[in-house]
């Protein structure tokens, strides 16, 4: 069957570095998504990696690696604002999302 | 501001009820996604309409029913449905055919069934 596995939740302090894994058994691939939720609100886009290797994007950046079937997330410098839940999606053969439930990470002053 | 638009955000309806969830996109997107958001669950995919075809169905309970006049608008027409129905229920839009574009959510219908 088709598989995310991603930490439930995970607390950080503000201004440190936190590291999100994200481990996939998917039919095929086709790349990998990571999305931001606060809260109440709508999930949003925050990378797509479908390459081996890290993709950076300010303070927040994922990684990649294929033959693993595993990705992470990593957020720097964290912020009070950062706090909310971070989903993965693998896009399986017939690029459909197969999603994880979600880490849901509290940062702390 | 996202560019998917939910109506109503919130909604508690009896069992006997008839209600229908709306979602509008002005992103110019030709897919539509209805999914339902349990807590620490992976977000379920529900139904996908493609240039307004409903293209899957997940094996839904037919008490959900889904509309797509124009790919600009989806609704979920709800019926008879169950307290396990109670969920947060997120419409998603994206941009087919052009390699892998991220679909775009709603800030969903949270719905609370007595």
């Amino acid at each position: 069957g088709q598989n995310i596995d991603q930490p439930t939740e995970m607390t950080a302090t503000e201004g440190a570095i936190v590291q999100i894994n994200c481990t996939y058994q998917t039919s095929g691939f086709n790349g990998l998504f990571w999305y931001q939720q606060h809260a109440g609100e709508a999930p949003t886009f925050l990378s797509y990696n479908v390459l081996d290797g890290l993709e950076e994007k300010g303070r927040f950046s994922s990684f990649l690696s294929r033959s693993k079937g595993y990705s992470y997330l990593l957020l720097k410098e964290l912020q009070m604002k950062d706090s909310a839940s971070y989903l993965c999606a693998a896009v399986d053969s017939n690029y459909q999302l197969i999603w994880g439930a979600g880490t849901k990470l509290i940062i702390k002053p | 501001e996202t560019g998917v638009t939910q109506t109503p955000r919130h909604l508690v309806m009896g069992m006997t009820n008839k209600k229908s969830l709306k979602c509008e996109q002005h992103l110019g997107h030709n897919a539509m996604y209805w999914y339902k958001q349990s807590a620490k669950k992976p977000l379920e995919l529900m139904f996908v309409y493609n240039f307004k075809e409903q293209t899957e169905n997940n094996s839904v309970p037919s008490r959900f029913s889904p509309e797509c006049p124009n790919s600009s608008h989806l609704f979920l027409h709800l019926h008879t449905l169950q307290p396990e129905d109670s969920a947060l229920y997120l419409c998603a839009s994206s941009q087919r055919g052009q390699g892998n574009q991220p679909q775009h959510f709603g800030d969903g219908t949270r719905l609370s069934i007595l």
